[in-house]
């Protein structure tokens, strides 16, 4: 079963606007993760947060964390055409051994 | 470093041929993770590993066996192929314990006929 439930499943945007996408999961985690996936490769870590943290920047990118509501967000901001790709959350349901369930991903198109 | 390796890129079989896919990486990672994706859905975890010679099942497991007998590879072997086994086929690695991010490779693009 897929826990991470992402909206929406496609996005499609103008260069220099900002991108979100959200997830949604079903069980209690450790961590919540996000990944891109340019066609026909395989995914790039984005990042991490912890189930204690409720916001995380890195570069142009802020997530955010809910516990309470089951929710992260993925804010891509002053997006560019580079950034085209499928964008994957991905939970650890609480356990070790990282085991990852992974959402069915937001494909998000830039245009120039 | 090479990172995450998978042979081959792509493959063709017939129903009832057998083929192993190799991972290996170059990291000292302890934890390996065999996934697949299939059109419009996330990845699914077929198999995984936590150290050398130790192997589990994941959430869609059946027609795959897995072995882990070094540390750096982890196979993924399709006894009995079967055109619901058409699929790209991942193969990710990670430092172990604790939050970690996995390391991907670049698929196995798998057709059965």
């Amino acid at each position: 079963s897929q826990q991470g439930e992402e909206d929406p499943q496609a996005l499609s945007i103008q260069e220099g606007e900002n991108a979100t996408m959200n997830c949604s999961y079903k069980t209690s985690i450790n961590n919540l993760q996000w990944y891109r996936q340019n066609s026909g490769r395989g995914l790039v870590h984005l990042i991490l947060i912890r189930s204690n943290e409720r916001e995380k920047h890195s570069g142009r990118l802020r997530v955010t964390l809910d516990t309470s509501k089951k929710s992260s967000s993925l804010l891509i901001t002053a997006s560019r055409a580079a950034d085209t790709a499928s964008y994957f959350c991905a939970t650890d349901g609480g356990t070790s051994y990282g085991k990852l369930t992974f959402g069915q991903g937001t494909i998000l198109t830039v245009h120039p | 470093n090479a990172g995450v390796t998978q042979t081959p890129k792509f493959r063709v079989l017939k129903t009832g041929q057998s083929m192993t896919l190799l991972c290996a990486q170059d990291m000292n990672h302890e934890y390996m993770y065999w996934y697949r994706q299939d059109p419009g859905m996330g990845l699914r975890l077929i198999h995984y590993s936590v150290g050398e010679g130790t192997t589990a099942k994941g959430e869609v497991p059946d027609g795959y066996n897995v072995s882990r007998l070094k540390k750096q590879n982890f196979l993924l072997g399709l006894e009995s192929a079967a055109p619901s086994q058409t699929s790209v086929y991942f193969c990710a690695s990670s430092f172990g314990q604790g939050a970690r991010e996995q390391f991907f490779g670049p698929g196995t693009r798998l057709t059965v006929l």
